[in-house]
């Protein structure tokens, strides 16, 4: 089966920048979708279709893709962007969906 | 877009349950339907789908020849029959708005239910 590896955790001083990745192969010929999981909550899309922003997520954040490794930018780390980060493909031609093993981010 | 998660409960290994997701806020018979899973501290995992109209289902294999999925358009609602359950379905279970597509698109789940808790063990 498929599969999307990511960093377990990643730490961050506010202000600064986390980059977070998502490997897998041929994920270049797939589309990526990013989530965002608060504690006691459920995810919310902050990047979809690889680097699309939906409205209401801060411009922040980004998305982008290179060989077999698709990657989630957090610039400028705020407190409340502490939270599970997880990626997201279909594997084709079924629908079948497939998450990342998920990265939790900490603010220091 | 409101999704509605119910069904969950404690059952013993080896029994059965039903969840639902009741939808509202938008044409619910245009839209791909998921159920996605966390267990307890980790990560999530995708469980199944269907189609608009019932016709298309995929399961993941960890569930596949145990888990049903269906629908009813004319209520707006999803469900999730599952059986044979093992302790490793402990998870909190979240319905999922999928794509509109016709054929079907990579959409992202963009609604998601607030989740229902299954909990397996004697």
């Amino acid at each position: 089966s498929y599969v999307l590896t990511q960093p377990p955790s990643v730490s961050v001083a506010p202000g600064e920048t986390a980059r977070i990745t998502c490997g897998g192969d041929n994920i270049g010929s797939k589309s990526v979708h990013w989530y965002q999981q608060k504690a006691g909550q459920a995810p919310v899309v902050v990047i979809y279709y690889d680097d699309g922003r939906p409205s209401g997520i801060p411009e922040r954040f980004s998305g982008s893709k290179s060989g077999n490794t698709a990657t989630l930018t957090i610039s400028r780390v705020e407190a409340g962007d502490e939270a599970d980060y997880y990626c997201q493909v279909w594997n084709s031609p079924d629908h079948l969906g497939v998450f990342g093993t998920g990265t939790t981010v900490t603010v220091l | 877009v409101l999704l509605v998660d119910s069904g969950g409960d404690l059952v013993q290994p080896g029994g059965s349950l039903r969840l639902s997701c009741a939808a509202s806020g938008f044409i619910f018979s245009n839209y791909w339907m998921s159920w996605v899973r966390q267990a307890p501290g980790k990560g999530l995992e995708w469980v199944a789908n269907i189609n608009q109209d019932g016709t298309e289902k995929y399961f993941a294999d960890s569930v596949k020849g145990r888990f049903t999925i269906s629908r009813d358009n004319a209520r707006d609602s999803m469900y999730l029959q599952l059986n044979n359950l093992r302790a490793e379905d402990t998870a909190m279970y979240y319905c999922a708005k999928d794509t509109s597509g016709r054929p079907v698109r990579p959409d992202p789940l963009d609604d998601w239910g607030q989740g229902t808790l299954v909990i397996v063990s004697s």
